[in-house]
């Protein structure tokens, strides 16, 4: 079974800052997807970011960008110029290549502050 | 638009009265998932489905039943609720991923179950 671990559970950061929440995961395959997911208080989850397993090239859209460490098992993501719409819980989640299931961590709660 | 659509939204029932929380996807999405998410502990797969009358368990099953009588529907089914099973429910769907550039699962706008 994949397992994933977010090792914050609570961040904050000002406004206009840079920020870097962490995910490690644990899996046997060779092949398969990460996201990162944002929800915020209205519960919605939308998808911030997405990285394929076999492109060592990292993520990019807009402000956020992820550093994929396929050896390590890392999948980081960092969100530049925060925004007080940034404010959410993060989650980091893994997905073999049958796409049958997202595993999830527990998330991470991010605060942006004026 | 492409959505995912889930009723009721909010639901307050009382342990043992059977209850049904639908779903519907318009995107011709072979797959569909249900995931409860509870504080501390992210989302958990329920139940999940490949296609029409192929659905499967998921992390924690218990409790629950589905149904995948049509493409666009998948209704997840608690028919004895109990106080441990108040949450918050997600429907999600999604093509098969391989072939997909821009694979992603689409969540819909998440069912808050309490039950007394």
């Amino acid at each position: 079974a994949q397992t994933v671990t977010q090792s914050q559970p609570e961040m904050s950061v000002q406004e206009a800052e840079t920020v870097t929440l962490s995910c490690t995961y644990d899996t046997s395959e060779n092949n398969y997807y990460l996201f990162w997911y944002k929800q915020p208080p209205s519960r919605q989850m939308i998808l911030v970011i997405r990285q394929e397993a076999y492109k060592q090239q990292n993520a990019t859209e807009n402000r956020f960008s992820v550093n994929f460490q396929k050896a390590a098992k890392s999948f980081s993501l960092k969100i530049s110029d925060s925004q007080l719409g940034d404010t959410a819980m993060y989650f980091c989640a893994f997905m073999t290549n049958s796409g049958y299931a997202l595993n999830f961590g527990k998330g991470t709660s991010l605060l942006v502050t004026p | 638009e492409a959505q995912v659509t889930q009723n009721p939204r909010y639901l307050i029932t009382v342990t043992g009265k059977k209850l049904t929380v639908t779903c519907s996807q318009n995107m011709n999405h072979e797959y569909m998932s249900w995931y409860r998410q509870d504080p501390g502990l992210g989302l958990r797969q329920i139940y999940y489905s490949m296609n029409v009358e192929v659905t499967d368990k998921g992390d924690v099953p218990e409790g629950y039943k589905v149904s995948r009588k049509e493409k666009r529907n998948f209704p997840l089914i608690l028919e004895s609720p109990s106080p441990n099973q108040t949450s918050l429910y997600f429907c999600a769907s999604s093509p098969p991923p391989s072939g997909s550039p821009s694979y992603e699962q689409y969540f819909g706008p998440g069912t808050r179950l309490t039950v007394t």
